[in-house]
């Protein structure tokens, strides 16, 4: 199975940072990763798929990449709503896969 | 506009089985295949399959094969898991979700990403 290591686990930043999350697949999976934000009891949201088309609705300072088996997530400057846990997701073919997760904190 | 309403909380006994219901609204229900994901407290999340509404085909991860079923009633447009041998480490919440693309010719020749999630089936298991 295709593993998604996602770094850091865990993050401080302050409302106006420029953040960036990344998860490296174990093996080529074009560009079949989707980004999601989870608020503490709350369902997820996707916010990034195709790993860089913006899902409608989301606000334009989240964007995606990739950089062969990397990818990431980049949020330009922190809001305070965006404080949350974030996983990024493998798809195309089963299993599906997702990373542990980066729980991003108000320093 | 999509929507998916789950069934109720569930508090079981270690070795019996749940069942948790599914229900999208919104769109055409056999053009979506639904997936089961779950997160145990203060986790992340888990895949644990997907089944094909159109045909009743599911796909399921390694890890629950043989402990899991799901299945869809078309009359009602319902889509169902059921984890039978529950222990504690299977107290968490379930959600279903849509997947974005529509089901491919083949069966799981392609799934997509998430667009739409149901509101999560907290299930407990305690003796």
């Amino acid at each position: 199975d295709i593993q998604m290591t996602q770094s850091p686990s865990s993050l401080s930043a302050s409302v106006g940072d420029r953040v960036t999350i990344t998860c490296r697949a174990s093996q080529d999976i074009s560009n079949y990763v989707a980004w999601y934000q989870q608020k503490p009891g709350q369902v997820p949201k996707l916010l990034i798929y195709g790993a860089s088309t913006l899902q409608s609705g989301v606000p334009s300072r989240f964007s995606g990449g990739r950089s062969g088996t990397d990818f990431t997530l980049t949020i330009s400057s922190l809001r305070p709503e965006d404080f949350a846990t974030y996983y990024c997701q493998k798809y195309n073919s089963a299993p599906i896969t997702f990373g542990r997760g980066t729980r991003l904190d108000i320093k | 506009q999509v929507q998916l309403v789950q069934s109720g909380p569930e508090v079981k006994k270690p070795g019996t089985s749940v069942r948790i219901s599914c229900r999208p609204f919104g769109y055409t229900f056999s053009r979506h295949y639904i997936h089961w994901v779950r997160q145990a407290p203060g986790q992340g999340l888990e895949w644990m399959g997907a089944i094909n509404p159109s045909g009743g085909s599911a796909s399921y991860a390694q890890d629950f094969q043989g402990r899991v079923t799901m299945s869809r009633t078309t009359s009602t447009t319902t889509v169902y898991m059921a984890l039978t041998s529950l222990t504690s480490e299977d107290t968490a919440v379930y959600f279903c979700a849509r997947d974005a693309q529509k089901t491919p010719m083949r069966f799981m020749a392609s799934v997509g990403w998430f667009d739409s999630w149901g509101q999560g089936t907290p299930v407990t298991v305690s003796s």
